[in-house]
């Protein structure tokens, strides 16, 4: 499709495993985002990519989170040693030069 | 800690009334966007405000910036249905780095 994909729509996992969301941007968008949005919140910045190197990635709470971009394109948030307290939405958007956002539908992240 | 506070956060009218949406901040932001989000969907901008004191309009959705560039507000016109949805705020403070806001829900009923 022409919009940002997210893969799993859903995901229920137990506390303490790991986790794996993945994300494919519009095609030929460079910069791509992910966000968290908790039951009502607002999205909450994670980390963001230029091509395939992350170019800021302040958002992401503590080491059991990482995200890789290998190739400049499709992206994957990893989740280690899930906890209780991962369980949000986890969005993804990607942009062109016009920095305007396009958000995929995420991945609803339920650990148990 | 969400920097953006919106008011109010739930709202419940009647479809041909109007609506006011409000959000403010401490922080200065470059540019201060608005999005709609529905359910099981993620947020689609609506607008993007950059200059203080500037007015946007978006059919029967009027966008205005602060002129200190703190605080926004959102007014619709004659509500309908689809207008429904979650509005939520989100100032830049990097590219591609957005602060949002908690949101406001909007029900509009027929």
């Amino acid at each position: 499709g022409a919009g940002v994909s997210q893969t799993p729509s859903n995901k229920v996992t137990e506390k303490g495993k790991y986790v794996e969301l993945r994300c494919d941007p519009i095609s030929g968008h460079t910069a791509l985002y992910w966000y968290r949005q908790s039951l009502g919140q607002g999205p909450e910045f994670l980390i963001y990519f230029q091509g395939t190197g992350a170019a800021d990635d302040s958002g992401l709470p503590n080491d059991r989170f990482f995200a890789v971009r290998p190739e400049g394109s499709v992206s994957t948030l990893k989740i280690q040693r899930t906890e209780r307290g991962d369980s949000a939405v986890y969005l993804c958007a990607s942009s062109s030069d016009t920095g305007e956002l396009f958000f995929g539908e995420g991945s609803r992240l339920t650990v148990l | 800690t969400q920097l953006l506070e919106q008011s109010p956060q739930f709202l419940s009218i009647q479809e041909g009334e109007n609506l006011t949406v409000y959000c403010n901040s401490s922080s200065v932001f470059s540019s201060l966007q608005w999005y709609r989000q529905e359910p099981g969907e993620g947020p689609v901008l609506l607008v993007t405000v950059v200059t203080g004191g500037e007015v946007k309009k978006l059919k029967r959705l009027t966008f205005q910036f602060g002129d200190a560039r703190k605080d926004s507000s959102l007014h619709i016109t004659a509500a309908q249905p689809g207008d429904t949805g979650l509005y939520l705020c989100a100032g830049e403070s990097g590219w591609g780095k957005l602060q949002f806001g908690a949101g406001t829900q909007v029900v509009v009923t027929p």
